[in-house]
């Protein structure tokens, strides 16, 4: 079984200063690892994900994540915050294509003026 | 290109009686998921439906089923409603048949009172 750890349950930061969404997981086989965004009383929109390659991740929004299989980690980064960027993040794996996604349990981000 | 749909936006139900929540995935799309955001739970997986049979199913009761129509279309049936089921449901599709990227639908909240 897999599990994921989101560090953070609440990150605050000023407009246009950088962030990073910390993101570690557990698992006994290769996995796919994805960054989804919640917006206000909406659904899930994918930001990113690692399926192979390449450990650095460019993502939609100015978002990137790198994967770390060492330290079982896929930290998502901003280099520069708008208040839109306001929302919940859920870092989620899957063991395989066609599995269940397992999520963390999500990093709240407040942008302030 | 119509994303992932799902009626109603919201629902209430009184404790006993019977939910049905409805999915239709993007054009193309074989394989629906649904996934249940309680409060304090965090996103938790349900059901895995695929070609209109299930495929995988979460830690929940019995009284949480579903189907998958030919035009794989997908419904969730909630049966003898607790207060506990309050939740918002997320329905998300990938293709092909077990694609590794899974996309998700604005969601049903329901409301037992």
């Amino acid at each position: 079984a897999q599990s994921v750890t989101q560090l953070d349950s609440q990150v605050p930061v000023f407009e246009e200063a950088p962030v990073e969404l910390r993101c570690n997981y557990s698992s006994s086989v290769s996995v796919y690892l994805f960054w989804y965004v919640q917006y206000p009383n909406q659904g899930l929109q994918l930001l990113l994900k690692y399926l192979s390659g390449s450990t650095l991740v460019k993502g939609i929004n100015g978002f990137e994540a790198e994967f770390n299989k060492s330290q079982t980690s896929f930290h998502l980064r901003k280099p520069s915050v708008h208040i839109s960027d306001t929302a919940e993040y859920f870092c989620a794996v899957s063991r395989a294509a066609g599995n269940k996604l397992t999520f963390g349990g999500g990093t709240r981000v407040l942008v302030k003026p | 290109e119509a994303g992932v749909t799902q009626s109603p936006t919201h629902l209430i139900k009184t404790r006993g009686q019977q939910a049905t929540l409805r999915c239709s995935p993007i054009s193309g799309h074989t394989s629906v998921y649904w996934y249940q955001q309680a409060l304090g739970l965090g996103l938790q997986f349900l059901l895995w439906y695929d070609e209109g049979e299930e495929r995988n199913r979460g830690n929940f009761p019995p009284r949480f089923s579903g189907r998958q129509f030919p035009n794989y279309s997908s419904e969730l049936n909630v049966n003898a409603l607790e207060l506990e089921d309050s939740a918002l449901y997320l329905c998300a599709s990938s293709f092909p048949a077990g694609g590794e990227t899974q996309y998700f639908g604005p969601g049903t909240r329901l409301l037992v009172l």
